[in-house]
């Protein structure tokens, strides 16, 4: 089977650096999305890995190692509006995209 | 504002009644999608179209039904649905769905239903 596994629930401290990450099973591989999702809204996109290394995109980062199944949401400076689920999604050689069920990040003051 | 729109919002329907959820993308996407997210699981993938045609339908009861009159709407048309039907669906939309370049999924608000 394909699965997707990434933690339920992680909690952070407002200004902190926070790691969630993410390992993959899937048939084949193309890529792998990171979405944040606020509670009762849609999820938006946040990243795209495909090959090897470590993406910075403001106070944001996503690391991928194909070779591991493995990729990490960093997200630095925590701020109270951080505080929402991000989900993993895997591209697999079907082009057909695995979902793993978020974690839950909860910023306290 | 993702430039997908879903109507309702809300919907609680009777487990007799035929209600219709509708999804509309203003992004010129050539790709629709219908997910189903029930509290802690994944994003359920229901129904795909490409360029009006589903490519995708993974298992789904017939009690789901979807219409994608154009590459600009889609719809999910429900009927005699059952209580463990209650999640959020997510309408999406990207440019492409089939094998090529992987394009990001731009997601709508999603239609919170509850079947009693």
């Amino acid at each position: 089977g394909q699965n997707i596994d990434q933690p339920t629930e992680m909690t952070a401290t407002e200004g902190a650096i926070v790691q969630i990450n993410c390992t993959y099973q899937t048939s084949g591989f193309n890529g792998l999305f990171w979405y944040q999702q606020h509670a009762g809204e849609a999820p938006t996109f946040l990243s795209y890995n495909v090959l090897d290394g470590l993406e910075e995109k403001g106070r944001f980062s996503s690391f991928l190692s194909r070779s591991k199944g493995y990729s990490y949401l960093l997200l630095k400076e925590l701020q109270m509006k951080d505080s929402a689920s991000y989900l993993c999604a895997v591209i697999n050689s079907n082009y057909q995209l695995i979902w793993g069920a978020g974690t839950k990040l909860i910023i306290k003051p | 504002e993702t430039g997908v729109t879903q109507t309702p919002r809300h919907l609680v329907m009777g487990m007799t009644n035929k209600k219709s959820l509708k999804c509309e993308q203003h992004l010129g996407h050539n790709a629709m999608y219908w997910y189903k997210q029930s509290a802690k699981k994944p994003l359920e993938l229901m129904f795909v179209y490409n360029f009006k045609e589903q490519t995708e339908n993974n298992s789904v009861p017939s009690r789901f039904s979807p219409e994608c009159p154009n590459s600009s709407h889609l719809f999910l048309h429900l009927h005699t649905l059952q209580p463990e039907d209650s999640a959020l669906y997510l309408c999406a939309s990207s440019q492409d769905s089939t094998s090529g370049p992987s394009y990001e999924q731009y997601f709508g608000p999603g239609t919170r239903l509850t079947v009693t």
